[in-house]
Order: C-alpha cells, then structure tokens, then sequence
C-alpha cells in the first residue's frame, strides 16, 4: 500500500495569486496523478506527473495553468496559477502502485477556495 | 472519449435491503471497470475491481459488456454502508491510473 499525504490541506487565496500544493508518498512509486473535483462534479484527471520529464496533461487543462513538478519518485507538486474563483475545487493527488496487483491510491485532497 | 454515467445522484434504503448502485460506460476498448467508496471524512479507496471478481464487505459487481454496465450490488444493506460511491473506467495498458468517473452516488442507509 502507499499512504499519501498533501499540504495544505484547505486554503482560502484571492483572484490572481498562485498556490503550490504538495503531494508526499511514504513509497517509492512510479505514476503519480493530479485530480480534481469541482463543487457538486465528478473527479477529473488534471495530468500524469513523470518523475524526469514534464507532466502530460488532459485535454482542458494547460502547463501555465497548472505546472506540476516530479523530482523524485515520492514528491510532485501542482500549481493553480494565476487563480480565479473557478479554480475553487479539491485538489488530489493520486499514485499507481503498479506492483502486480491493480492499486491506486489517493490523498486526502486540498480544499482551495478562490475570493 | 470514455464517459462513465451513475444516473442515480442519491440512493436511500433501509438497513437490510438489497442495494443496487448503477454505472453505466461508454469506451470503444476492452475497459477496466472499478467502484471506488469514500467514508464521511476519509479519503477515496478502491472498493472493487471488475478483473478481480470479488466481493468486499458484501458487495459484488458484474461488467457487462453486453448493456455496458457495471452495476454495485449488495443483498443486505448495513448502516456502516452509507457513503458517496464512484464508478471509474481506465482504459488499462500504459492508461493506468487515468481514471474516468462518474457523478457519484451517495448511499444512504437508514437504521
């Protein structure tokens, strides 16, 4: 199993700034996801944080928008950018522990609130 | 596009009904199907996985290729049940743990 912890957990930040959400993995993993859930919707994959190489990103969703980091293989971070009160959502991290057995795992989300 | 469809938003039942938690999908491939459960103030997990033909904690699921479904299945509903529940598609290969969900639904099970 893999135990996923994320900070911050909420945040409340105004129109126009950034925030950098941090995705920490007790385990070394190789596919770690960023997914996000907008009030009263689905969850929806933002994109594939590769450990070495740049994120692969969804159809919708932009590296300028949402830079994500992966520099080692139990750390990513994303970034919302420049934020709008349409960015309002949880924000989760999830991994693929590819170890035989089908097994994805998800943190516990970060609630962000736009003003 | 691959599109995963619960039509039911909130399911209500009382303690010892059956249960029945609809998902519908749309993918041209060979999908993976799975129900993924969220407790009140804990995080996702996965509750089943259509390869593995199991049931956990009383629930079952059969995917039918036939009426594209994937239908959450339990013949005696528990107070301890009552959760929001997702179904999910991956398309599997290399598109592991790019899931698509569904609305969810929240099950209620009244004592």
């Amino acid at each position: 199993s893999a135990v996923i912890s994320q900070k911050p957990s909420r945040d409340i930040c105004q129109r126009g700034t950034s925030l950098t959400i941090q995705c920490q993995v007790d385990s070394q993993v190789t596919m770690m996801f960023w997914y996000r859930q907008q009030p009263g919707q689905s969850l929806t994959l933002i994109a594939t944080a590769n450990q070495g190489s740049e994120a692969t990103y969804e159809s919708g969703f932009v590296i300028d928008k949402f830079p994500i980091s992966r520099p080692n293989l139990t750390f990513s971070t994303l970034t919302v950018s420049n934020m709008s009160p349409e960015d309002s959502s949880i924000y989760l991290c999830s991994v693929y522990s590819g170890q035989g057995y089908y097994e994805q795992y998800f943190g516990p989300g970060t609630r962000l609130t736009v003003t | 596009a691959q599109r995963v469809t619960q039509p039911e938003k909130l399911l209500s039942v009382f303690k010892g009904a059956p249960v029945e938690l609809k998902c519908n999908y749309s993918y041209s491939g060979s999908p993976e199907l799975f129900w993924y459960v969220q407790y009140s103030r804990q995080r996702l997990q996965l509750l089943l996985r259509h390869i593995s033909r199991e049931s956990i904690k009383g629930f079952t699921a059969d995917l039918n290729k036939g009426e594209t479904s994937f239908h959450l299945k339990k013949p005696f509903a528990q107070e301890e049940d009552s959760a929001m529940y997702y179904c999910a598609l991956s398309a599997g290969g290399t598109s592991y743990g790019k899931l698509t969900f569904g609305q969810g639904t929240i099950l209620t099970v009244h004592p």
